[in-house]
C-alpha cells in the first residue's frame, strides 16, 4: 500500500519569500511521486514529477522538488513566491504494478503582498 | 489538443435521481482514471480503465456507481440513485501506457451537489 502525508494544510507566505511546501511518502516499491497544483475551479494540472531519474527535478513556474530516498521526502520550493501561485497542491504517489495515483490531503498555498 | 472534456460541469439534483456524468480523454490515451474529490476525503480514485477494460474499481464507493467506457473517446460515471453523500466534484483523468511514471491530465471536473 501507497500513502502521502503533506505536513500543513495552509501554507502562507508573502510574495518574493521562498515557498516550502512538505511531502512524506509511504511506499512498498519504488515510488514515482508527483506534484500537482490546483487553481479555484478547475482540474489539477502537472507541476513536475520524479521517476528515478535525477533526484532535482524541475517544474513549471520555477518550482523544483528533490527526492530523497533516507528521508522519504519529496518536498517542493520555489526561490521567490509570486501571487499567482496561490493556489493548492497535492502531492501524489504511484508504482508497482498498479497505475492508480494516490494523492495527500493537499497543501492551500497562500501569497500575501 | 483540446485536452480531457467533462460534461456536464455543474449538475444539481434531488435525492434518488439518476445522475451521469461524461468524459471524453485525450486522443491516443490508453488509460482513463475516475476520481471523486471531497473536503472530508480528499482526492480518491474510484475506477480505472486500461483500452476501455476496467482495471481496478476498488475505489468505487458502492452498487449505486457504476462506470463504462464504451469506446476509446468516451466514458461515463453514473449514480443510481444519488444521494446527497455523493456530492463533490469528480475528474475525469487520461494518460498513456509505458508505465507508471507517465502524467495524468485533468479534465475540469464536474461539481455534483444532490439536494
Amino acid at each position: 500500500a501507497q500513502s502521502v502525508t503533506q505536513l500543513g494544510s495552509h501554507v502562507s507566505v508573502s510574495e518574493g519569500a521562498l515557498v516550502l511546501l512538505r511531502c512524506n511518502y509511504s511506499s512498498s516499491v519504488p515510488p514515482y511521486l508527483f506534484w500537482y497544483v490546483q487553481y479555484p475551479n478547475q482540474g489539477l494540472q502537472l507541476l513536475l514529477k520524479y521517476t528515478s531519474a535525477a533526484t532535482l527535478v524541475k517544474g513549471i513556474n520555477g518550482f523544483e522538488a528533490e527526492f530523497k530516498k533516507s528521508e522519504t521526502s519529496f518536498h517542493l520550493t520555489k526561490p521567490s513566491a509570486h501571487m499567482s501561485d496561490a493556489a493548492e497542491y497535492f502531492c501524489a504517489v504511484s508504482g508497482g504494478s498498479n497505475y492508480k495515483l494516490t494523492f495527500g490531503k493537499g497543501t492551500l498555498l497562500t501569497v500575501n503582498p | 489538443d483540446a485536452g480531457v472534456i467533462q460534461s456536464p460541469r455543474h449538475e444539481v439534483t434531488e435525492m434518488g435521481q439518476e445522475v451521469t456524468l461524461r468524459c471524453k480523454p485525450i486522443s491516443g490515451h490508453d488509460y482513463l482514471f475516475w476520481y471523486r474529490q471531497t473536503m472530508m476525503r480528499g482526492l480518491e480514485l474510484l475506477i480505472y480503465f486500461n483500452n476501455n477494460v476496467p482495471i481496478d474499481d476498488s475505489g468505487m464507493p458502492e452498487d449505486r456507481f457504476s462506470a463504462k467506457m464504451p469506446n476509446a473517446s468516451f466514458s461515463t460515471l453514473k449514480i443510481q440513485p444519488s444521494e446527497p453523500r455523493d456530492s463533490a466534484v469528480y475528474f475525469c483523468a487520461s494518460s498513456l501506457s509505458g508505465g507508471q511514471g507517465k502524467t495524468q491530465y485533468f479534465g475540469p471536473g464536474t461539481r455534483l451537489l444532490v439536494l
